[in-house]
């Protein structure tokens, strides 16, 4: 079954925690990003990354790291220095060409 | 700087019926890519239909196509025969050269039983 998971669905923590969302993917996609959605609000990219090892900012990057040592997985650390990071969560995977991104079912992040 | 304009934030259809939600963009490029996404009450991104700006032809999928005007930079979407699972938050969005996508604010669709 192919396609892209993020897990969890939900997800509570503290404020002051670091956390990790996870983002798998089985498309053998090289791109892979990570986007914030407030209510209201379209997508802001915060992450993306063209290949592995590799990864520039998006237009929301500060308190927030990422890594890409594999080419299937993408995780995103939110830190605590993002100071408003309750959100919905979700990542994408684009092929070769870029031309269209696909992405996970999303994870809600409630920071309490 | 690239931008995506979605001017309608709400609308309503009844069902079987046809509606149209608007999306303006701006770019100084010639070549790029339009999307349309479907955001159900699940919030998982769907996509709905892309269009390729050098094409002339509008496309198509099924029940769903759009109208590109490219040198008026807007790009519709038009649903048929709309149903009851098209409701949904919809999103207009531009992919630039860079391969970074923008994202409009959003429609949020309501079907009329």
């Amino acid at each position: 079954d192919g396609g892209i998971t993020q897990s969890p669905k939900y997800l509570f923590r503290k404020e002051g925690q670091n956390v990790t969302l996870s983002c798998e993917q089985n498309l053998n996609h090289d791109a892979m990003y990570w986007y914030r959605q407030d209510p209201g609000q379209g997508l802001r990219l915060i992450y993306y990354s063209q290949i592995v090892n590799d990864f520039q900012k998006g237009d929301i990057a500060e308190g927030y790291s990422v890594s890409r040592e594999k080419k299937e997985s993408f995780p995103l650390t939110v830190t605590s220095a993002q100071k408003n990071p309750t959100a919905f969560y979700l990542c994408a995977a684009a092929g070769e060409l870029r031309e269209t991104q696909y992405f996970g079912p999303g994870t809600r992040l409630t920071v309490l | 700087a690239q931008t995506v304009t979605q001017s309608q934030p709400e609308m309503s259809v009844q069902e079987a019926e046809t509606v149209t939600l608007s999306c303006t963009y701006d770019t100084s490029e010639s070549d790029y890519y339009l999307f349309w996404y479907k955001q159900p009450p699940s919030r998982q991104m769907i996509l709905v239909i892309r269009q390729e700006a050098y094409k002339q032809q509008n496309a198509t999928e099924n029940r769903f196509s759009v109208n590109f005007q490219k040198a008026a930079k807007s790009f519709s979407l038009k649903i048929s025969d709309s149903q009851l699972g098209d409701a949904a938050m919809y999103f207009c969005a531009y992919r630039a050269p860079n391969d970074k996508i923008i994202f409009g604010k959003g429609t949020r669709l309501h079907i009329l039983p």
